[in-house]
């Protein structure tokens, strides 16, 4: 398996602007996070889904964020409209049901101007 | 709720040397501990895990940690640190239940010749 793959790497784009971040988790994960990561938070959870449902989104800081998991290996995480204080790195992670560790994906740095 | 300090931001070590990363959890029952590595620009790589048993567990790159429930600790080590160990390290801490993984703020590596 080529592990938890998101798209894009890197994304600048201008304050007000629709961001739509990628992820692939690996084929028979159960469990889908979305994190971002700054230096001033650390990582914090943003939603987790479990089989494609959202279980917690209480993460997600505002409306303008919002999470999708159309099927079981794919899912987007969606910012409108972008604003600089979301520049950070989000990470998508996928877990399997019998309990182990998260496996993380490289990371999107998302950089808002 | 789980929460994980980390209480050392920075740690700088010439290689050669010991190493000794802190992490205490706060946690009701047994935990399911981990640690994770994030080299720069990458994702999280996990280093090791503690779910039961043996509570000093071996993980890849020659690190070790310890469980010790007495003191909510999950300490790595290292006994001989190379160059190529300088990244950010992050303690997490899980359950049986499946929830998301709560981490820690991270202690970032440096090491020196």
């Amino acid at each position: 398996d080529a592990g938890v793959i998101q798209s894009p790497r890197h994304e600048v784009t201008e304050m007000g602007q629709e961001v739509t971040l990628r992820c692939k988790p690996i084929s028979g994960h159960d469990y889908l996070f979305w994190y971002r990561q700054t230096m001033m938070r650390g990582l914090e959870l943003l939603i987790y889904f479990n089989n494609n449902v959202p279980i917690d989104d209480s993460g997600m800081p505002e409306d303008r964020f919002s999470a999708k998991m159309p099927n079981a290996s794919f899912s987007t995480l969606k910012i409108q409209p972008s604003e600089p204080r979301d520049s950070a790195v989000y990470f998508c992670a996928s877990r399997g049901l019998v309990n182990t560790e998260a496996f993380f994906g490289q990371g999107t740095r998302l950089t808002v101007v | 709720a789980q929460s994980v300090t980390q209480p050392d931001i920075h740690i700088t070590v010439s290689e050669g040397a010991s190493l000794e990363l802190r992490c205490n959890y706060s946690y009701g029952a047994t935990p399911y501990l981990f640690w994770y590595v994030q080299s720069p620009g990458q994702g999280l790589q996990l280093l090791l895990k503690y779910f039961s048993g043996d509570t000093l567990v071996q993980g890849i790159k020659g690190f070790e940690a310890e469980f010790k429930r007495s003191q909510s600790s999950f300490n790595l080590r290292k006994p001989s640190v190379h160059w190529s160990d300088a990244a950010e390290y992050f303690c997490a801490v899980g359950n049986e239940g499946n929830t998301p993984l709560v981490f820690g703020k991270g202690t970032r590596l440096s090491v020196i010749a």
